[in-house]
């Protein structure tokens, strides 16, 4: 069965600070994978995408993400965190048999520190 | 970008209402659009799917007859609550899609928090 794993429950970093989300996934065949972000009370806001090609893909706000299919991973990255990230973060797989279906991961939440 | 609404923002009823939740895909036809709820610091769990103009799949273990869902055009969704009690307060969210390829991602609402007395 297809599954989605985001070992941090939260994690805290200084605002200026690198920041790496962690992501991985279970699936049979190559995944369709999405992070996804969440400002409380709100809806989710998509961020990036990963569906073929470059390994290496670039989204919204400065975040981009690395698909390593030999560790089945695919994390989020950010080279300087603005207090503005603070939020939780979803990655999530998406898979397309008998309809598509997006499996979401447990969430990160994202504390920045002054 | 795509938008979707989703109305209300936030309802408090009282035990054994019905409420309605609607969502609305404002630019784009949303073949296919997805009902989650989800928990205090949880993540989200996919209620039903539905398909514009078919009766929606729920996933296992949700009350077809408590979520109602009805997809009656390619704009508009809605979700009613049946006789709601406290146990169904939480934070529900809509999400839709613009067509059946793989590639296509999902775009959410802002949610609806559902508080019941």
């Amino acid at each position: 069965a297809q599954s989605v794993t985001q070992p941090d429950i939260h994690i805290t970093v200084s605002e200026g600070a690198s920041l790496e989300l962690r992501c991985n996934y279970s699936y049979g065949a190559t995944p369709y994978l999405f992070w996804y972000v969440q400002s409380p009370g709100q809806g989710l806001q998509l961020l990036l995408k990963y569906f073929s090609g470059d390994t290496l893909v670039q989204g919204i706000k400065g975040f981009e993400a690395e698909f390593k299919r030999s560790q089945s991973s695919f994390n989020l990255r950010k080279p300087s965190v603005h207090w503005s990230d603070a939020a939780e973060y979803f990655c999530a797989v998406g898979r397309n048999t008998g309809g598509f279906k997006t499996i979401f991961g447990a969430g990160t939440r994202l504390f920045v520190k002054a | 970008g795509a938008v979707v609404s989703q109305h209300p923002s936030r309802v408090i009823c009282k035990s054994g209402t019905s409420v309605k939740i609607e969502c609305r895909s404002l630019d784009f036809q949303a073949t296919t659009m997805f009902w989650y709820r989800q928990f205090p610091k949880q993540s989200l769990m996919l209620m039903a799917t539905s398909n514009e103009g078919s009766k929606a799949t729920y996933e296992q273990g949700v009350e077809k007859d408590k979520f109602l869902i009805n997809h009656a055009s390619l704009t508009l969704s809605t979700l009613t609550v049946t006789s709601a009690h406290p146990e169904d307060s939480s934070f529900y969210i809509c999400s839709a899609r613009g067509g059946t390829g793989d590639g296509i991602p999902q775009h959410f609402g802002d949610g609806t928090r559902l508080s019941i007395l």
